[in-house]
């Protein structure tokens, strides 16, 4: 089992509906990072939570550090939401090291 | 700040060649990983470096890889006599401190390297 599991493997959402991703971790973490990769492109780092919940634009993040999970909500979703988003967990007893989930592919259709 | 910077973005050898791939960090951070994508797999580490010393190198193939972060210069990844399951995508990150990631992750574009 990963450490770091990621659902759904992959999503397709109309324009403008609602989009969650979830991540659940099984080992304690320091902290936990939400990226972005489009098609081809490279990783982008959108959110990094240890508590509670971020916000920056449409996108909202929030963990549950006693349930070890973590969401990334995509509000009124459009076509340049269609990418790769993945979980990390900055993981402590590995030396802060950063392990991934396998990522979860929105397509958003116009 | 230029961000992480690799190259190249897309790397094209033939079975037996050799693969180099660079980082370059961002300004002022002296703390290298590289990590590997395979096609439809997820991030995996490879190694982490600091300024002239290996730290971690728990998850490179133990035959044909080897990386170095030089004193000047960037880090560079090698993959010597390659094969057709070296292709992937290889993404390096950088951080300031030994607290990587605690705060901010900063990745490069990666290189995108096809054995044929």
């Amino acid at each position: 089992k990963n450490e770091v599991e990621q659902s759904p493997q992959n999503l397709t959402a109309q324009e403008g509906e609602f989009i969650t991703i979830n991540c659940s971790y099984s080992v304690g973490i320091s902290a936990l990072h939400w990226l972005q990769q489009h098609p081809g492109g490279g990783i982008v780092s959108l959110f990094m939570l240890s508590s509670g919940k971020k916000k920056h634009g449409r996108l909202i993040a929030t963990i549950n550090i006693q349930e070890k999970h973590s969401s990334l909500h995509i509000t009124a979703s459009h076509p340049r939401d269609s990418a790769v988003y993945i979980c990390a967990g900055v993981i402590k007893a590995a030396g802060n090291k950063l392990t991934f989930g396998g990522g979860t592919r929105v397509l958003v259709k116009p | 700040n230029a961000g992480v910077m690799q190259n190249p973005r897309h790397l094209v050898r033939r079975r037996g060649q050799e693969a180099r791939l660079r980082c370059s960090p961002m300004k002022g951070h002296s703390h290298v990983y590289w990590y590997r994508q395979l096609p439809e797999e997820g991030l995996k580490f490879m190694v982490y470096l600091q300024k002239e010393n290996i730290i971690d190198e728990s998850g490179m193939p133990k035959e044909r890889f080897s990386a170095e972060f030089p004193k000047e210069g960037p880090s560079i990844l090698r993959i010597q006599q390659v094969v057709r399951g070296d292709s992937a995508a290889y993404f390096c990150a950088s951080s300031p401190s030994l607290d990587a990631f605690v705060s901010e992750a900063f990745f490069g574009q990666g290189t995108r390297l096809t054995v044929v």
